[in-house]
């Protein structure tokens, strides 16, 4: 039974490409959220996402940065025109239902701007 | 708005000897408390939750954290690290039943001497 499962684990991009993260829950979950950690920082809470619906996107940048989870296939983070400061891990976690209580996490993706 | 601090960033210890690290939070109501941990090039693991009840919590990996409600702290404990034990260590805080996002501190990681 695989884990929740994020690739590419390492990514760089220069400045202004664009960076597509991608998750794809347990078998079963059908909650996913993507966490950012910038250096030296906690993990932060971004965007919540259920398939097909965005249930809360109170953490995510307002601009450049968007989220999606289609009703077949993984989750996807992307980061449009990044920028040296978007250099950070990105995790995603999902769950059965909505809750922190029991809450799977992926190995993250390292993004690297050069 | 509810936050969290791990005070070191850094915590070196021998093998066998015990261990404790340290976590404050700041939130007005009873919160729900998790600490995580973090190995090389994998994703986070739990721990141990609080939710409410003893205030001894017991988790995987021989770890325990105690929820000290006048302190507002949850130290995580070992009586005896192994060298496995190295990683990084997260502590976080939730806001109760029905919430689903974490907020996270900025973690300790954990060198272990053989």
């Amino acid at each position: 039974n695989a884990g929740v499962m994020q690739n590419p684990r390492h990514l760089v991009r220069r400045r202004g490409q664009e960076a597509r993260l991608r998750c794809s829950p347990m078998k079963g979950h059908s909650h996913v959220y993507w966490y950012r950690q910038l250096p030296e920082e906690g993990l932060k809470f971004m965007v919540y996402l259920q398939k097909e619906n965005i249930i809360d996107e109170s953490g995510m940048p307002k601009e450049r940065f968007s989220a999606e989870f289609p009703k077949e296939g993984p989750s996807i983070l992307r980061i449009q025109q990044v920028v040296r400061g978007d250099s950070a891990a990105y995790f995603c976690a999902s769950s059965l239902v909505a809750t922190n209580e029991k809450l799977f996490f992926g190995s993250g993706t390292q993004l690297s701007v050069l | 708005a509810q936050s969290v601090t791990q005070p070191d960033i850094h915590i070196t210890v021998s093998e066998g000897a015990s261990l404790e690290l340290r976590c404050n939070y700041s939130y007005g109501a009873t919160p729900y408390l998790f600490w995580y941990v973090q190995s090389p090039g994998q994703g986070l693991q739990l721990l141990l939750k609080y939710f409410s009840g003893d205030t001894l919590v017991q988790g995987i990996k021989g770890f325990e954290a105690e929820f000290k409600r006048s302190q507002s702290s949850f130290n995580l404990r070992k009586p005896s690290v192994h060298w496995s034990d190295a990683a990084e260590y997260f502590c976080a805080v939730g806001t109760g039943a029905g919430s689903y996002q974490l907020t996270f501190g900025k973690g300790t990681k954990l060198s272990v001497i053989p």
